[in-house]
C-alpha cells in the first residue's frame, strides 16, 4: 500500500493555458474526493467519484474545470484557461467503502502567472 | 449549511506545555468530527475522529470528546513536543454529504524548544 499519489507535485503556468493532474488513490478505494486548498485557508471540496460515476460536485467547480475517473481507478482534473485565481493546492483523497476515513495525497501546488 | 470554526493561530508553546485548540461546528443531522494535521510539505493525516455524541478520539497523545451540547470538538494534548509543530485541522461529514469534509480553517501550532 503506496499511499495516495499525485502527479506533478508543483505546476506553473500561463493564464489561458491549460493543466491536467492525475491522482491515484490506495489500491481498492472506491471513494475518490478533490478538494482545493488555499494558503491559510483549510481544503474545500471540489468534487467526488464513486468508482467510475461522478456524484457530486461543489459549485466551486465552474465549467473550465472538469473531472474524470475511468475506470474507477485513477482520477484527471482537468482546468481549462487558467486564472490566476485558480493558484491553490489541489488535494486528492480516497477511502474504502464503508469507512468514514480519508486518505490524502500530497498535493498538486497550481501557480498561475 | 455545515461550517466548521477553530480558533486563530498560530499558536507558539514551549516544549511540555498543554495544548488545547479549540473546534466548534455548526450541522444537520447527525455529524463525524475529525481533527487532521499536516506537517509542513506533507499531506494532511487523519489524527483522530469521533462518530457520535461524547465519543472521545484519541491518538498520539491528543485527545478530542464530540460535545453534541455545546456543538464542539477541542483537541488537547498535555505536554507537546518540538515534532508536534504543524497545522491542525477540525472537520467534519454529515450524513448526506456523501462522505465530503467540511475543514475549519486550521490552526497552526509552532512548538519551540
Amino acid at each position: 500500500d503506496t499511499g495516495v499519489s499525485q502527479d506533478p507535485r508543483h505546476k506553473i503556468t500561463k493564464r489561458g493555458q491549460n493543466v491536467t493532474f492525475r491522482c491515484d488513490p490506495i489500491s481498492e478505494h472506491n471513494r475518490l474526493y478533490w478538494y482545493r486548498q488555499t494558503l491559510g485557508q483549510g481544503p474545500e471540496f471540489l468534487t467526488y467519484f464513486q468508482n467510475e460515476a461522478q456524484l457530486e460536485k461543489s459549485r466551486l467547480l465552474s465549467d473550465r474545470f472538469s473531472a474524470e475517473r475511468p475506470k474507477g481507478s485513477f482520477s484527471t482534473l482537468e482546468i481549462q484557461r487558467t486564472e490566476q485565481g485558480d493558484s491553490a493546492m489541489y488535494l486528492c483523497a480516497s477511502s474504502p467503502w464503508g469507512q468514514n476515513i480519508q486518505y490524502f495525497g500530497a498535493g498538486t501546488r497550481l501557480s498561475v502567472l | 449549511g455545515n461550517s466548521v470554526t477553530q480558533m486563530e493561530g498560530p499558536v507558539t508553546l514551549s516544549e511540555e506545555a498543554f495544548l488545547t485548540i479549540n473546534c466548534t461546528y455548526t450541522a444537520t443531522g447527525y455529524p463525524s468530527l475529525f481533527w487532521y494535521v499536516q506537517y509542513p510539505g506533507e499531506g494532511l493525516q487523519l489524527l483522530l475522529k469521533a462518530t457520535k455524541a461524547d465519543d472521545k478520539g484519541s491518538n498520539k497523545g491528543f485527545e478530542a470528546t464530540y460535545r453534541k451540547e455545546t456543538t464542539s470538538f477541542h483537541l488537547e494534548k498535555g505536554s507537546v513536543q518540538v515534532s508536534d509543530s504543524a497545522v491542525y485541522f477540525c472537520a467534519l461529514t454529515s450524513t448526506d454529504s456523501w462522505g465530503k469534509l467540511q475543514f475549519g480553517a486550521g490552526t497552526q501550532v509552532v512548538v519551540t524548544p
